[in-house]
């Protein structure tokens, strides 16, 4: 079946650093979607990326966090300058079309931030 | 901002019995549902949906029961079995164009063997 892959499963980082997550999203999926969940707390939407731009964001989603998809395969989450507060499992999904039939998401990458 | 909730945090149930999971939304713009199944340190899973149209969504042991009127959705699951044990989340999506997910805070099951 096919799946959406995180890379990596943990990334531990020094406050005030760059980290770069890493998805792999199903292949002929058109939508694409970052959420995180803070321990303890519900999933929440970051971004959702359609057509090379991003069609929607939250408001946790500010100028610290950016989105790319540089190739036909990868989607990427920067976050340019991490906080304490950032430390949450971040978890890439995707869709194949319109409505929300379909979604699936990565296993997650676990950020800490020290 | 909690458009979907899940007022129960836990929940335990004997193995072969039936559990109920019960989420609420107040947004009356969404107009499709989904459970999600989610085990530590793994991302979470489809389960079952429903759209806004029906009332009633059946797959195996799991069937979704929506109440529009109520913005009251309910998961069931019968039989229980151990392997069911697990977090479970609530989900809304409107008519946006992203149909971005909006999950409610989780529920524990836990299913006694």
């Amino acid at each position: 079946e096919p799946e959406v892959t995180q890379t990596p499963s943990h990334q531990v980082t020094q406050m005030g650093q760059e980290v770069i997550l890493r998805c792999v999203p199903i292949s002929n999926h058109l939508y694409f979607y970052w959420y995180r969940q803070i321990l303890g707390q519900k999933v929440e939407f970051l971004v959702s990326f359609y057509n090379n731009e991003i069609s929607e964001k939250s408001e946790i989603f500010d100028d610290q966090f950016s989105v790319e998809r540089p190739d036909g395969s990868n989607f990427t989450l920067k976050i340019r300058s991490t906080k304490l507060e950032d430390s949450a499992m971040y978890f890439c999904a995707s869709r194949i079309g319109q409505g929300a039939y379909g979604y699936t998401f990565g296993s997650g990458t676990r950020l800490t931030v020290v | 901002d909690q458009q979907v909730k899940q007022n129960s945090p836990s929940l335990s149930v004997q193995e072969g019995r039936i559990s109920i999971l019960n989420c609420d939304y107040t947004n009356s713009m969404f107009d499709y549902f989904l459970w999600y199944k989610k085990y530590p340190a793994e991302g979470p899973t489809f389960l079952i949906s429903i759209s806004s149209i029906k009332d009633k969504n059946e797959d195996g042991r799991f069937t979704v029961f929506l109440n529009k009127s109520a913005k009251h959705l309910s998961l069931h699951i019968v039989p229980s079995q151990p392997g069911d044990s697990a977090v479970y989340f609530c989900a809304a999506s409107g008519q946006t164009g992203a149909n971005n997910l909006f999950f409610g805070t989780g529920t524990r099951l836990t299913v006694i063997p």
